[in-house]
């Protein structure tokens, strides 16, 4: 079946502008991941989410990240008044049902680049 | 705080060499370590976790909680070997299982 998908793959933006990123879980899992991927670091954390509800932000790094679920499948990361700092890939993951013995999916990506 | 260190950001070995990649982690409950893997031009996937005590692609990664340790082995380094490989932490603190990444290693299987 498909994997998680993101969109847009590449998404360049000014300074002080607003984005909306993009994630599709996998077809029937209930828990969804946010991460930040900067250039030579691994994932970091930003926000789970289990069905509509975020379950745990607390890698939210200031009050211009946000993100929702509405529905408990699609999810939209928010960006508001962009920062050069804020570029980097973000990831997103789901699994089954946010288990420690469920796998995380991954997927592509969305690169961020602030001018 | 949990955190996951990896030393080296690249190692370079020749084909038929044993691997080894460090990972050492902090955390103050039971951890829950992954290995994580990035092929050129591909996405983020896991390669292998340690309560499944498997081996994948003939990878091993044995928990030393002394040490505070979960080292990826392979005996015989191949060239699709090639990749980036992640050392990942599982929190259950605070809600939520998120992962805690290290900074990534860089194997480069030489022929």
């Amino acid at each position: 079946g498909a994997g998680v998908s993101q969109t847009p793959s590449n998404k360049v933006t000014e300074k002080g502008k607003y984005v909306e990123l993009r994630c599709d879980p996998i077809s029937g899992h209930t828990a969804l991941y946010w991460y930040r991927q900067s250039l030579g670091q691994g994932p970091e954390f930003l926000i789970y989410f289990q069905g509509t509800g975020a379950a745990d932000d607390s890698g939210l790094p200031n009050d211009r990240f946000f993100a929702v679920r509405p529905e408990g499948s699609v999810s939209t990361l928010k960006i508001q008044r962009t920062e050069r700092g804020d570029s980097a890939v973000y990831l997103c993951a789901s699994s089954a049902s946010g288990a420690s013995t469920d796998t995380q999916y991954f997927g592509p990506g969305t690169r961020l680049t602030v001018l | 705080a949990q955190r996951v260190t990896q030393p080296e950001k690249l190692l370079s070995v020749f084909k038929g060499a044993p691997v080894e990649l460090k990972c050492n982690y902090s955390y103050s409950g039971s951890p829950e370590l992954f290995w994580y893997v990035q092929y050129s031009r591909q996405r983020l996937q896991l390669l292998l976790r340690h309560i499944s005590r498997e081996s994948i692609k003939g990878f091993t990664a044995d928990l030393n909680k002394g040490e505070t340790s979960f080292h990826l082995k392979k005996p015989f380094a191949q060239e699709e070997d090639s990749a980036m490989y992640y050392c990942a932490l599982e929190g259950l603190t605070g809600g939520g299982n998120k992962l805690t990444f290290g900074t990534g290693t860089q194997l480069k299987v030489e022929l």
